[in-house]
């Protein structure tokens, strides 16, 4: 089946720790997005990267960091910098560029910072 | 820039109660408008979308017409179920980008 696999689903670290979440997608698309959402808000949007090795800021990138090496994949970093770093997190893909196409969204990584 | 604005939530309905999500937009152009709907701890499904003027999106009984006239694109649904209870997303793309913008989302809960 084709789609967004995210993990872990569940992710502890400690404060000061640096911490990568997984995303990858086989549905062959172009473009992939990092999004957070707190409780009771929508999505914002972290980082984006519409060809590999080549990416964008979002609205809230600082004490982010993502890299784009394979198509599939599109890992993010949450780095010791990103001060209130407990959220939900939620990747997506895109096929092309048309502004009605859909984007498709994994199943998400919660992260908690102790 | 463009930005989404969607009814303050949480909304509690009985089941087979008719429901109704507003949702609003402010956009340069003409952009395509979404429905995502999220259930607990998963993420996000596309529910139904529009990519002109007047097109309505439909989708599991769930509709919204893109009504450029009034920048809105309300969802409806004439009868809800307790399997809608969720939390649904409205968003925005403009023609010349790439990214989606979110309305804050309305949670939704639907009591047997």
């Amino acid at each position: 089946d084709g789609g967004i696999t995210q993990s872990p689903k569940y992710l502890f670290r400690k404060e000061g720790q640096n911490v990568t979440l997984s995303c990858e997608q086989n549905l062959n698309h172009d473009a992939m997005y990092w999004y957070r959402q707190d409780p009771g808000q929508g999505l914002r949007l972290i980082y984006y990267s519409q060809i590999v090795n080549d990416f964008q800021k979002g609205d809230i990138a600082e004490g982010y960091s993502v890299s784009r090496e394979k198509k599939e994949s599109f890992p993010l970093t949450v780095t010791s910098a990103q001060k209130n770093p407990t959220a939900f997190y939620l990747c997506a893909s895109q096929s092309g560029g048309r502004s009605y196409n859909e984007q498709f969204f994994g199943p998400g990584t919660r992260l908690t910072v102790l | 820039g463009n930005s989404v604005t969607q009814m303050e939530g949480p909304v509690t309905l009985s089941e087979e109660a008719f429901l109704t999500i507003n949702c609003t937009y402010t956009a340069t152009g003409y952009p395509s408008l979404f429905w995502y709907v999220q259930y607990p701890g998963e993420g996000l499904q596309l529910l139904l979308k529009a990519t002109k003027a007047d097109d309505k999106g439909s989708n599991k009984g769930f509709e919204a017409t893109y009504r450029k006239e009034t920048t809105s694109f309300h969802l409806e649904k004439g009868s809800v179920q307790v399997s809608d209870s969720a939390v649904y997303f409205c968003a925005l793309r403009e023609t010349s980008g790439s990214r989606l913008t979110f309305g804050e989302g309305t949670q939704l809960t639907v009591n047997p």
